[in-house]
């Protein structure tokens, strides 16, 4: 079964520190996304990347930084985080010239207090 | 304005009701439309996929879009308990980045 995995379901983070979601995905995808979900929201793209140590900036990147260094890997980076943070983070990834069939993970609740 | 509305309820309908969750969208050059469905404290899944107009059936769900008044549609037959969840549009509207409608959250009561 495809999947992706994010390492955390729940982290709780302290003002200030610099966190790290990861994310990994066995699919051979050249696509990877990071959003954050937020109750009347919805979805809101951060970042995306296309390929290996390529990324873009998505909808909202301002307080954050990504890596992917690897093509299964794609990592977010809170450099200072704040309570504005706090949400729920999903990846996905997709096959290069798709325009469906994102896979997601499972998510990480993130609390910042 | 946003590229897609969809509002985010909650519905609550009884079980073995028709369901019909709705967006609208702003930009015609769209072409491609899916619905994710989400459980709580999950992910979302891809449910349907619809290129263009018309529609797609899949057991109870049915995918209608309708692109002359940018309106797309997910019907749900004979809905049940296990239906609940948060039902997201998506379309595409350059390269491979989606974009989402807030997501309608969905109650089917037993």
């Amino acid at each position: 079964d495809v999947k992706v995995t994010q390492s955390s379901r729940y982290l709780v983070k302290r003002t200030g520190e610099k966190v790290f979601l990861e994310c990994v995905q066995d699919m051979d995808h050249e696509n990877m996304f990071w959003y954050r979900q937020d109750p009347g929201l919805g979805l809101r793209l951060i970042y995306f990347s296309y390929d290996v140590k390529m990324k873009e900036k998505g909808d909202i990147p301002e307080g954050y930084s990504v890596s992917r260094e690897k093509k299964e890997r794609f990592s977010l980076i809170l450099e200072s985080a704040s309570t504005n943070q706090t949400s729920m983070y999903l990846c996905a990834s997709s096959l290069l010239g798709t325009d469906y069939g994102y896979t997601f993970g499972s998510g990480t609740r993130l609390t910042v207090v | 304005q946003k590229e897609v509305e969809q509002d985010p309820g909650p519905l609550s309908v009884p079980e073995g009701a028709i369901v019909s969750l709705n967006c609208t969208y702003s930009n015609s050059a769209f072409q491609y439309f899916m619905w994710y469905r989400q459980y709580s404290r999950k992910g979302p899944e891809l449910l349907m996929y619809t290129y263009s107009s018309g529609n797609k059936e899949d057991g109870r769900f049915t995918a209608q879009v309708d692109k002359s008044s940018k309106y797309i549609s997910l019907f749900i037959r004979d809905s049940q308990p296990s239906d609940s969840a948060t039902y997201l549009c998506a379309t595409t509207p350059y390269g491979n980045k989606l974009v989402f409608g807030a997501g309608t959250i969905l109650r089917v009561k037993s």
